[in-house]
């Protein structure tokens, strides 16, 4: 049974194009996230949302916009891809949210801009 | 802001010799909690400390949070290539609301 599940696992794609990335959860967790790894591997925060609500926002570009249709999915919109949106991008989730919440990763999404 | 180094960035090993990786943060934290992730794979939760001074094992992994909660430290004892991969430490940031991911170590086993 995959916990936190990411489509698709690779992206392959052109600059200025947009895409979407899709993340669900059975773990009956109440908040989910977006990070983003890049070649170096450093992870950093995009958004957190609880209960379908944003409650974190890290000076992400506008061109990324998250989605929350319920507390099991939370999808990303990227517009107007550029080359420097080549990462892997990973969704998570945590019971609920809180610096003291195990987080529980999905595969990631390997983002690739030509 | 609030950041959390990890030392070293790489860490070649012998099978059978010990590993440690050093996690440094400019504040103090409420908790550490630990990840490693496997080549071409994705973060696994290992552990959180909570206590200052709080040493905590797993195995041939021992984990030790600092007593001013600004520092952490992962050591494994013995490697067996099955321990290759990129430890991660994760603090609180400033706000207290989210967790800020250390650089990672990666770590090498040479069987």
């Amino acid at each position: 049974d995959t916990a936190v599940s990411q489509t698709p696992k690779y992206l392959v794609t052109q600059m200025g194009n947009d895409k979407s990335i899709k993340c669900e959860q059975n773990l009956g967790h109440d908040t989910m996230y977006w990070y983003k790894q890049d070649s170096k591997k450093f992870l950093k925060i995009m958004f957190s949302y609880n209960n379908k609500e944003l409650i974190i926002n890290e000076t992400v570009p506008n061109r990324f916009s998250p989605k929350s249709p319920d507390k099991a999915h939370l999808n990303l919109h990227i517009n107007s891809l550029e080359l420097g949106d080549s990462a892997v991008y990973f969704c998570a989730s945590s019971q609920v949210p809180g610096v003291d919440q195990p987080q529980h990763f999905g595969d990631g999404t390997r983002l690739s801009i030509l | 802001g609030q950041q959390v180094m990890q030392i070293p960035q790489y860490q070649h090993v012998q099978e059978g010799e010990d590993f440690t990786t050093y996690c440094n943060s400019s504040t103090t934290l409420s908790n550490i909690q630990w990840y490693k992730q496997r080549p071409g794979g994705h973060p696994v939760f290992l552990i959180q400390l909570v206590k200052s001074g709080e040493v905590k094992k797993q195995k041939r992994l021992t984990f030790q949070f600092g007593e001013a909660k600004k520092n952490s430290s992962l050591h494994i004892t013995a490697t067996q290539t099955t321990d290759v991969g990129t430890y991660f430490c994760a603090g609180d940031n400033n706000a207290g609301n989210m967790l800020t991911f250390g650089g990672g170590t990666r770590l090498m086993v040479k069987p």
